[in-house]
């Protein structure tokens, strides 16, 4: 298996731009999680899915952001309108259950 | 809810000593605890986890202990090589939910 796919590795956008980052989980896995890493915050969890529900969006910061899970093998994340503040990587992970979370490699996000 | 705190921010170790990384939590309900080590433009790799009825799991020359009572839980690594650099994360959470709350992080340098 690929692991976790990220897309893009890398995005720099303006000010007001909408941001979509999109998510391939591992075949199988039935939970997709997704975190915000900075400096200043660490890591942490914005939003997570099982079987494609969303469970618990709690930390996610503001109504700009938004995330979907429209079939098994596939999420996106959005931000709209984007913010200097958003600046960060993003990780998408997922999971079988009450397992171990297999991290993606991140989109580093950049906000001008 | 959950705080994990995460000690030190910063280790610097020569190649063959070992490194010692300690964590406290408040919610006594936490009940899995996992450790993520973070190389460079990666996302984190769970490298070892222990569950609260187990007070101690070891694997290779990497251990992990806690202490329920006193909601510690600590990371162990012996004989460190160069390769052992990197941001090592402790994280808690509660049995049923996927809400994994992280540290800080630690930055290990191991000189060669």
């Amino acid at each position: 298996d690929a692991g976790v796919i990220q897309s893009p590795r890398h995005e720099v956008t303006e000010m007001g731009q909408e941001v979509t980052l999109r998510c391939k989980p591992i075949s199988g896995h039935d939970y997709l999680f997704w975190y915000r890493q900075t400096m200043m915050r660490g890591l942490e969890l914005l939003i997570y899915f099982n079987n494609n529900v969303p469970i618990d969006d709690s930390g996610m910061p503001e109504d700009r952001f938004s995330a979907k899970m429209p079939n098994a093998s596939f999420s996106t994340l959005k931000i709209q309108p984007s913010e200097p503040r958003d600046s960060a990587v993003y990780f998408c992970a997922s999971s079988f259950y009450y397992n171990e979370q297999f991290f993606g490699p991140g989109t580093r996000l950049t906000v001008l | 809810g959950e705080n994990v705190e995460q000690h030190p921010s910063t280790l610097s170790v020569q190649e063959g000593d070992s490194a010692v990384i300690k964590c406290t939590y408040s919610d006594s309900a936490s009940n899995y605890f996992p450790w993520y080590k973070q190389e460079l433009g990666k996302g984190p790799q769970l490298i070892i986890d222990i569950r609260s009825n187990v007070g101690e799991k070891k694997d290779q020359r990497i251990a992990v202990t806690l202490n329920k009572t006193a909601k510690h839980f600590s990371l162990h690594i012996t004989e460190t090589q160069p390769e052992d650099s990197a941001v090592y994360f402790c994280a808690a959470s509660t049995s049923g939910g996927f809400k994994t709350i992280f540290g800080a992080g630690t930055r290990l340098f191991v000189k060669a």
